[in-house]
């Protein structure tokens, strides 16, 4: 594939439901960032992967959120008992390089990200 | 942490005309600052980024500057057309972090026939 994957393109949930949202990166990217885009607001971040290590999970705004990466290349971004207030568009990027090495500071590459609603 | 402005929230010109949209930043030690274009629904697209070692950067009709002693930065847009309409977000990135973005609040840029 040539880009960031993500699955489902939309989600509705009732409030209390549980979700989970994929993310397949460009194949041989180390960095995997998750964010979220509330409308009409710039991407805020949420976690990061380096390989299959989550090495920054400081945006995660609760402990509903959990993400994973265990084989260090599809994501999977999980939200518990879904409240109205994470209605957002839920975007995944990739990037090259891991946060310290020679190839830092290369280009996140974005998914289309997943429209997330919670009746 | 890093907290990055973006202005103008909206801003319209005449196809042909050129677009400027400003950004500051309040970390001294970011030192990436890529700029993204997305159109309604669509993900985010890297159109131009430039590193705290370069001042200025072009690519075609797109060129960004970088001020690091007044921690600001621009994004040039010349002979403007009506598929540069979209909304455009500027972002930092801080070492010794992950290397998350933190992105400004988005421009809303209308190219008018």
């Amino acid at each position: 594939g040539a880009g960031v994957s993500q699955s489902p393109r939309y989600k509705v949930a009732k409030r209390g439901q549980d979700v989970a949202l994929r993310c397949d990166p460009i194949s041989g990217h180390v960095s995997l960032f998750w964010y979220q885009q509330a409308l009409g607001q710039g991407p805020e971040f949420l976690t990061y992967f380096q390989n299959e290590a989550q090495l920054d999970k400081s945006g995660l705004p609760s402990d509903r959120f959990f993400a994973e990466r265990p084989e260090g290349s599809v994501s999977t971004l999980k939200i518990q008992r879904t409240q109205q207030e994470d209605s957002a568009v839920y975007l995944c990027a990739s990037s090259l390089g891991g946060h310290r090495d020679s190839y830092s500071n290369q280009p996140q590459h974005f998914g289309d990200g997943t429209r997330l609603s919670i009746l | 942490g890093e907290n990055v402005e973006q202005h103008p929230s909206t801003l319209s010109v005449q196809e042909g005309d050129s677009a400027v949209i400003k950004c500051t930043y309040s970390d001294s030690a970011s030192n990436y600052f890529p700029w993204y274009k997305q159109e309604l629904g669509k993900r985010p697209q890297l159109i131009i980024d430039i590193r705290s070692n370069v001042g200025e950067k072009k690519d075609q009709r797109i060129a960004v500057t970088l001020n690091k002693t007044a921690k600001h930065f621009s994004l040039h847009i010349t002979e403007t057309q009506p598929e540069d309409s979209a909304v455009y977000f500027c972002a930092a990135s801080t070492p010794g972090s992950a290397r998350q973005l933190t992105f400004g609040s988005g421009t809303q840029l209308t190219v008018l026939p």
